[in-house]
């Protein structure tokens, strides 16, 4: 059983911080990293696909990086609003199997 | 709206029962992915399908079967159910077989009440 592990479970923050959260993952034997955004009551929705070491994405004020050597993905919002208000989930997919396992998710919580 | 469709969007169902969940993916997408979100658990992979044929499996249970028919709808049959399969269901889609390089357009998700 893989292990992809989200770090904090909860984020409470004000309108406007900036903020960031962890995506840990097995370090050998990756082939791409997903972040997902999963707003209560719809389906998630794909915000990055990362496929290299190095890599850095960016959509709007979210952006995230990836560092497939020691087996973690960094997300960040800059200037949170409450419409960032979401659950954050990562999913790896190894070369092997090539199956997607995710994480259990960070609740993010912007308040006005 | 992804453009991935779900039905039905709630069932609810007795134990030992059978029900289909079925699935149309995105326009021009060819694979077919099946999850389970229970509330315990995160979001767990069950089966992938990819142009009519199966291709990576999960944690998909024996009672649990799917299939992916030539017009690329996908049904997920769950039969002689119990109170632990009540779940959210999601299928998603993406155009390719290999699940890692292209992003995953989910649905609403159907909703199962096993009582």
């Amino acid at each position: 059983i893989l292990n992809v592990e989200q770090s904090p479970q909860s984020l409470h923050v004000q309108e406007g911080d900036s903020t960031n959260f962890t995506c840990s993952f097995p370090s050998s034997n990756f082939y791409a990293l997903h972040w997902y955004r999963w707003e209560t009551a719809k389906s998630p929705e794909a915000l990055f696909v990362m496929t290299l070491n190095g890599d850095e994405k960016k959509k709007g004020r979210i952006s995230a990086t990836l560092n497939t050597k020691e087996g973690y993905s960094y997300l960040y919002i800059k200037g949170s609003q409450p419409e960032d208000s979401a659950t954050y989930l990562c999913a790896f997919i190894s070369g092997g199997s090539y199956i997607p396992t995710f994480g259990r998710g960070t609740s993010l919580i912007v308040h006005p | 709206d992804s453009g991935v469709t779900q039905t039905p969007k709630h069932l609810i169902t007795a134990t030992g029962q059978r029900v289909t969940l079925r699935c149309s993916p995105r326009s021009g997408d060819l694979s077919v992915y099946w999850y389970q979100q229970s509330l315990d658990q995160g979001l767990q992979f069950l089966i992938q399908y990819y142009n009519g044929e199966e291709r990576a499996k999960g944690n998909i249970l024996e009672r649990f079967s799917a299939q992916q028919f030539p017009d690329l709808h996908s049904e997920l049959n769950l039969s002689s159910l119990e109170l632990g399969d009540s779940a959210l269901y999601f299928c998603a889609s993406s155009p390719t077989g290999t699940s890692g390089t292209y992003e995953q357009y989910f649905g609403p998700g159907t909703r199962l009440t096993v009582t």
